[in-house]
Formats: structure tokens, sequence, C-alpha cells
């Protein structure tokens, strides 16, 4: 990938779980994405954080970012059956484009 | 709301065709991307406009070229194609202010036989 690491490669939980995926990355950023794929399907923006949060919240998603460290975290919380999807990292540089990481793919089990 | 459109949305093509991609971004969004994605790797970077100018240019083989139109939307042009290109092809628009994430289209998934 052109940024960094997404750990883990895969996760599989049981429903009503939290799910924990984290993301590094190498160079300075504007701000950084999270993005949901199901099987070969579009890619879907969860949330965005900017360079200047720390944590950031929207329903059961909670992302945090740590520039020091240049890394960021996933957390879904109470995880269902349709979070089944592999979750992306994006940095925006601030330039003309996303940087996305390799992706953590989570398995919900019924 | 209207999404990020793109067409077709699967291609069959032979080794040495041409293909043609195409994008319709979300009006009022100035900003047009595309991406490739292979089998099982994380979507690549390929070129982007800005107001119908190429603002950046990541790891797009000579063989690609791209513009957008006047009425913001942009085409991929694939020449010579190999088996290695197939993928699937993203494109993604955003606002220039920046306040919300890149909104991408269900993309078109290439197939090179």
């Amino acid at each position: 990938s052109q940024q960094g690491e997404e750990d883990p490669q895969a996760l599989s939980i049981q429903e009503g779980e939290n799910a924990t995926m984290n993301c590094s990355y190498k160079t300075s950023i504007n701000n950084l994405q999270w993005y949901r794929q199901n099987s070969g399907r579009g890619l879907v923006h969860l949330i965005l954080i900017r360079s200047n949060e720390r944590e950031k919240h929207s329903g059961r998603l909670r992302v945090t970012l740590d520039t020091s460290k240049k890394s960021s975290s996933l957390l879904i919380t109470a995880s269902r059956a349709a979070d089944t999807a592999s979750y992306f990292c994006a940095t925006d540089a601030g330039d003309y484009k996303l940087s996305f990481g390799a992706g953590t793919t989570v398995t919900v089990r019924a | 709301a209207a999404g990020v459109i793109q067409s077709p949305r699967h291609l069959i093509k032979e080794k040495r065709e041409t293909a043609t991609l195409k994008c319709y971004p979300i009006p009022r969004h100035d900003t047009v991307y595309w991406y490739q994605q292979g089998p099982g790797q994380d979507p690549q970077f390929l070129i982007s406009f800005y107001e119908k100018m190429q603002s950046d240019k990541g790891s797009i083989p000579d063989r690609f070229s791209a513009q957008q139109f006047s009425d913001y939307h942009s085409e991929l042009n694939m020449s010579s194609l190999e088996l290695g290109d197939s993928a699937l092809y993203f494109c993604a628009s955003r606002a220039e202010d920046r306040v919300y994430g890149y909104t991408f289209g269900s993309g078109t998934r290439l197939t090179v036989v």
C-alpha cells in the first residue's frame, strides 16, 4: 500500500462484540478517513478525522488519531452481521489524492 | 441524493483492445479522482482533475489517459489492454471545501481476457 499498514489484516468476531482495527501512515496528513467496502462493491465513506482532532464519533463508530505516532484506530461497537466488510483507512495529505492502507477484513458471525 | 455515477458497471475486453470508462461526479463537486483496485488489493491512485485540469498523477501507465470535460464528467481511456489491467476502477469526487470525505462510485469491473 502507499501509506502504511493496517492491522489486523483479518478479524472474526461474534455479533454484539466490538471490533477494533488500526492504521499507521508515513507522511504528514491533512485528515484521515475510513471507508467500508463490501465484497467487490464500491467504497463507502464512514468518517473523517482532521489532523487537529484526537477522537471522533459517528453512531457505533469511534475513530482516534495520534499524529505523533502517525496512527489511527477504528472501533465498531456492538457489531452486526451487516458490518461484515473490508475496512480501509485513507490519508489526505492536502494534495489531490487519497492514499489507502491495505485494509482489514472483518467477519461478524451471527 | 445524487451519487457518483460510473459506466459501464462491467466490461470485458480482449488483450490489446481499448476501453473507455466514464465517471459523472456529484453536481458542484469540482475534483475527480480515478483509482484502480486489483483483486485483494487496496485502491491505488491513478490520476485526478480539478476544474478540468489534471491536478495529480499516480501510478498510471502510459497506455492510460484521462480527461475531465466542461460538464465535469471524466473519462479514463485505456489502450493496448493487458491481462494485468483486470481490476475494479473507481471514480470519486469531492467538493473543494474538503469538509466531507470523498464520494466513490460503484466502480467499473474490467476483465481483460
